[in-house]
């Protein structure tokens, strides 16, 4: 069965420092998604991406985040100047189009981000 | 508003048992969605509904649109049932809003 991956699974990074994040996506699906979820609590949308740019995005969302495709298969989230309260699972997720009949909602393993 | 609230937040039940959780959510939905969270914290998906009722195996989801509410049914339940189970309001961009999770154990 088709899978999202994501890399690294586990990364710890000093407060300050900028962290890339990774996925690649299901091959045949449009929609990707950034989601986290810190310690304890519930999972958080962070922003959706389609047809090469952002599509929503949450009010946590905010200048310190981006993403990006930079190749056919990548999906990229970047934390610019991370803080200790970036610390969190965060989960890639993708979605086919269901117009034309490509179903599924797939998430990631996730990637433990703590920031020390 | 985003909140989807569900019920009860921690459920123990002996294996065998019949369990029912619930989701409630205030606002308007393209979808709505179950999902199974195991310790290690991937996600799975189990449902999407829209209307009705649906069935895999032994898990059972029913959705009112009037209500603006569902719920998770799972029969003859198992201790490899254990896991935290989440409902999720799909908005009309696709991204989903989460509630809190159940987090259910099964006693042998």
């Amino acid at each position: 069965e088709p899978e999202v991956t994501q890399t690294p699974s586990h990364q710890v990074t000093q407060m300050g420092q900028e962290v890339i994040l990774r996925c690649v996506p299901i091959s045949n699906h449009l929609y990707f998604y950034w989601y986290r979820q810190i310690l304890g609590q519930k999972v958080e949308f962070l922003v959706s991406f389609y047809n090469n740019e952002i599509s929503e995005k949450s009010e946590i969302f905010d200048d310190q985040f981006s993403v990006e495709r930079p190749d056919g298969s990548n999906f990229t989230l970047k934390i610019r100047s991370t803080k200790l309260e970036d610390s969190a699972m965060y989960f890639c997720a993708s979605s086919g189009d269901r117009r034309i009949g490509v179903y599924g909602y797939t998430f990631g393993s996730g990637t433990r981000l703590t920031v020390v | 508003k985003n909140e989807v609230e569900q019920s009860p937040q921690n459920l123990t039940a002996q294996e065998g048992e019949f369990i029912t959780i619930n989701c409630s959510y205030s606002v308007g939905i393209s979808a709505l969605h179950w999902l199974q969270q195991h310790p290690g914290g991937g996600i799975v998906s189990l449902f999407m509904l829209s209307s009705g009722k649906k069935k895999h195996g032994r898990l059972i989801a029913t959705i009112n649109i009037q209500e603006k509410h569902s719920s998770l049914h799972i029969t003859a339940s198992h201790p490899r049932d254990s896991a935290v189970y989440i409902c999720a309001r799909e908005a009309t961009g696709n991204q989903f809003y989460f509630g809190t999770g159940t987090s259910l154990t099964v006693i042998p």
